[in-house]
């Protein structure tokens, strides 16, 4: 059964960067998709973004300047870096994994709370 | 502001059949693109329950049930359970962000 883990900090300043990783366990990442999904508070998810096991990157328009996804082939870890945040990131971040651009997310993380402020 | 449109809120008693919609466009449902279901319990990350338009992962109960006509589509419950209580949510793909969209969610209540 895959397990992800989403882990980094609880709390970020305004203009700074905020960090996560996404740790995979008992699964390989190669061959799938893997997704950044937000959802503030009382609101509805936000797709952030996607990193295919090869490399390659999709964004959300809305995120395209300030973020940027990777990998970690070494810890199993798939990253996250959002820039210069403001109050309006804060959220549940979680991460996902999928078959498919276009097919459902059918392994979560438990979600991480980050919230921007001084 | 969600690009699948959902209601609110649906609620019903026990036992009943309730029915939740999600209204999209031409670059996403209606492009043909499935449709995916999520159940939300507070605190607690989604849990897929719907993919594919219709089916349902292995261990979901038959009560669940999904459909898609046009550029919407339907999650219904039938024998409302008071463990049903929960956010649910719909997810297409859409051809013009290429990338996944939501529905801003539908709170169910048993009654």
């Amino acid at each position: 059964q895959v397990q992800l883990q989403e882990s980094g900090p609880g709390l970020v300043k305004p203009a700074e960067t905020l960090s996560l990783a996404c740790s995979v366990s008992a699964g390989s990442m190669s061959g799938h998709y893997w997704s950044w999904i937000r959802q503030p508070a009382g609101k509805g998810l936000e797709w952030i973004g996607r990193f295919f096991s090869s490399g390659s990157t999709n964004y959300n328009p809305s995120f395209k300047s300030r973020v940027t996804m990777s990998v970690d082939a070494s810890k199993n870890q798939f990253l996250m870096s959002l820039r210069s945040v403001t109050a309006a990131d804060t959220a549940v971040y979680y991460c996902a994994r999928h078959s498919s651009p276009h097919t459902s997310f059918d392994y979560w993380g438990q979600g991480i709370l980050v919230t921007v402020s001084s | 502001q969600s690009v699948l449109t959902q209601p609110p809120s649906v609620s019903g008693a026990p036992g009943q059949r309730v029915t939740i919609s999600c209204t999209g466009n031409s670059s996403n449902i209606g492009a043909g693109y499935h449709v995916n279901w999520y159940q939300q319990l507070p605190g607690t990350a989604p849990k897929l329950l719907i993919y594919g338009d219709s089916s349902r992962p292995s261990g979901v109960p038959d009560r669940f049930s999904g459909s898609k006509s046009g550029s919407s589509a339907s999650l219904a419950i039938t024998g409302l359970q008071a463990e049903d209580e929960a956010d649910y949510c719909c997810q297409s793909y859409d051809s013009s962000l290429s990338g996944s969209v939501f529905g801003s969610g539908t709170t169910v209540t048993v009654l």
